[in-house]
């Protein structure tokens, strides 16, 4: 069965950093995203991506945090300059079709930043 | 303020119950929800759809209310292996932006 992935599964790295977490959608969807999940808290939206473009963001989503789309298969989340409130589990997912459509998520990259 | 809000748990069970969870949410042009299970420090997994008329797969069956705008998942004799955290999520119309509850702790105890 087809699923997304994510590399690093674990990331450490220290305030003021640069990170890049990537993700690998499934090979048919179209419609990439990026939430991330602060221990003990809810899953929280961050960013949608389609056709090269960011179709949606959230107010977490600021100036620090940028996505891309560098070749066919790789989907990359950066932030430019970490911060502590920035570890998190970051999930990749990925849809077929955008509106009402089931999202599949990737197993996450833990971010620690110290 | 686009919430979804549901009973943290834990629901403690023994194996062979049935057990079901609400979710309410706050957004009524909200047009998609889902039901996830995650597991400790891992990915949600999509569980089901939720759709108007009711649907059910295997010993799972979720409900839609749109009146009362809240959606419910209902398990059927729990195993072992149903203990997780289950999220609900909405999806808002014209939005791609998935919104989470928090989750609704299971254990299903022998």
């Amino acid at each position: 069965e087809p699923e997304v992935t994510q590399t690093p599964s674990h990331q450490v790295t220290q305030m003021g950093q640069e990170v890049i977490l990537r993700c690998v959608p499934i090979s048919n969807h179209l419609y990439f995203y990026w939430y991330r999940q602060i221990l003990g808290q809810k899953v929280e939206f961050l960013v949608s991506f389609y056709n090269n473009e960011i179709s949606e963001k959230s107010e977490i989503f600021d100036d620090q945090f940028s996505v891309e789309r560098p070749d066919g298969s790789n989907f990359t989340l950066k932030i430019r300059s970490t911060k502590l409130e920035d570890s998190a589990m970051y999930f990749c997912a990925s849809a077929i079709a955008g509106f009402s459509d089931e999202q599949f998520f990737g197993p996450g990259t833990r971010l620690t930043v110290l | 303020r686009k919430e979804v809000e549901q009973d943290p748990g834990p629901f403690n069970v023994p194996e062979g119950a049935t057990v079901a969870f609400n979710c309410t949410y706050s957004n009524s042009a909200s047009q998609s929800f889902f039901w996830y299970r995650q597991d400790c420090r891992k990915e949600p997994k999509l569980l089901m759809s939720v759709y108007s008329s009711g649907n059910e797969d295997g010993r799972f069956t979720a409900q839609l209310n749109r009146a009362s705008q809240y959606i419910s998942l209902l398990i059927r004799d729990s195993k072992l292996s149903d203990s997780a955290t289950y999220l609900c999520a909405a999806l808002g119309a014209g939005s791609y932006q998935l919104t989470f509850g928090k989750g609704t702790k299971l254990s299903v105890i022998p």
